[in-house]
């Protein structure tokens, strides 16, 4: 079955700087690519998504890369600000209703 | 569109209690799943429902867990026995019937055993 593997497991960064977090997934077949954000205590929220048949996207400070030789996706937010501190996870799964693979969340956290 | 609506929020019980949490996915969405997430981890599958039929519950630990869709819109997850290590966040979520989807996620069930 399909293992998604997250990068790093904790971010800091300063407020105005970019923040990375970078997957990578072992299977082929996947090729929907779901970001979610998850503030404490609150639920997942798809903030950005990539199916294969793109390699990029962008929606205003945030965007994702996708490299499906290699298996790994990446999440780039820009201009970062103290309200996008949370956990994010990033997913994989086939085309269509199937379950969604998870990473084991990156927690970024923008100082002031 | 209103979203999943779960319930309870929380819930503490001891070891070899049952519990039920309960799902209310949104209107018209078909596709719905039970997420357990375990604290610092990414959320991971229990069941897939599409309709009122098990589409996915290979990892459901089939022994202690149940589940139902009846009628094909509310679900429940039940617990019985519960373990220590059942102790986690409960996420209910929905999707529509089409190639490409968004998974919603309801709010939880934090669920704590002692």
């Amino acid at each position: 079955g399909e293992n998604v593997e997250q990068h790093p497991s904790t971010l800091s960064v300063q407020e105005g700087d970019s923040a990375v977090i970078k997957c990578t997934y072992s299977d082929s077949a996947s090729n929907y690519f779901p970001w979610y954000k998850q503030e404490l205590g609150k639920r997942p929220q798809l903030i950005i998504d990539i199916r294969s048949n793109v390699g990029e996207k962008k929606d205003q400070r945030i965007a994702v890369t996708l490299n499906k030789t290699a298996k790994h996706f990446s999440l780039h937010i820009t201009e970062t600000q103290p309200e996008d501190s949370a956990v994010y996870f990033c997913a994989a799964s086939e085309e269509g209703n199937t379950p969604l693979v998870f990473g084991k969340g990156t927690r970024l956290s923008v100082i002031a | 569109e209103a979203g999943v609506a779960q319930s309870p929020r929380y819930k503490i019980i001891e070891k070899r209690q049952s519990v039920a949490f309960w799902c209310n996915p949104i209107s018209g969405h078909a596709t719905l799943y039970w997420y357990q997430q375990i604290l610092g981890q990414g959320p991971k599958l229990l069941i897939q429902f599409q309709n009122n039929g098990v589409v996915d519950d290979s990892q459901l630990p089939k022994d202690r867990f149940s589940a139902e869709r009846l009628k094909g819109v509310d679900s429940t997850l039940k617990i019985q026995p519960a373990k220590l290590e059942d102790s986690a966040v409960y996420l209910c979520a929905s999707s529509a019937d089409r190639a490409y989807y968004e998974q919603y996620f309801g709010p939880g069930t934090r669920l704590t055993v002692t």
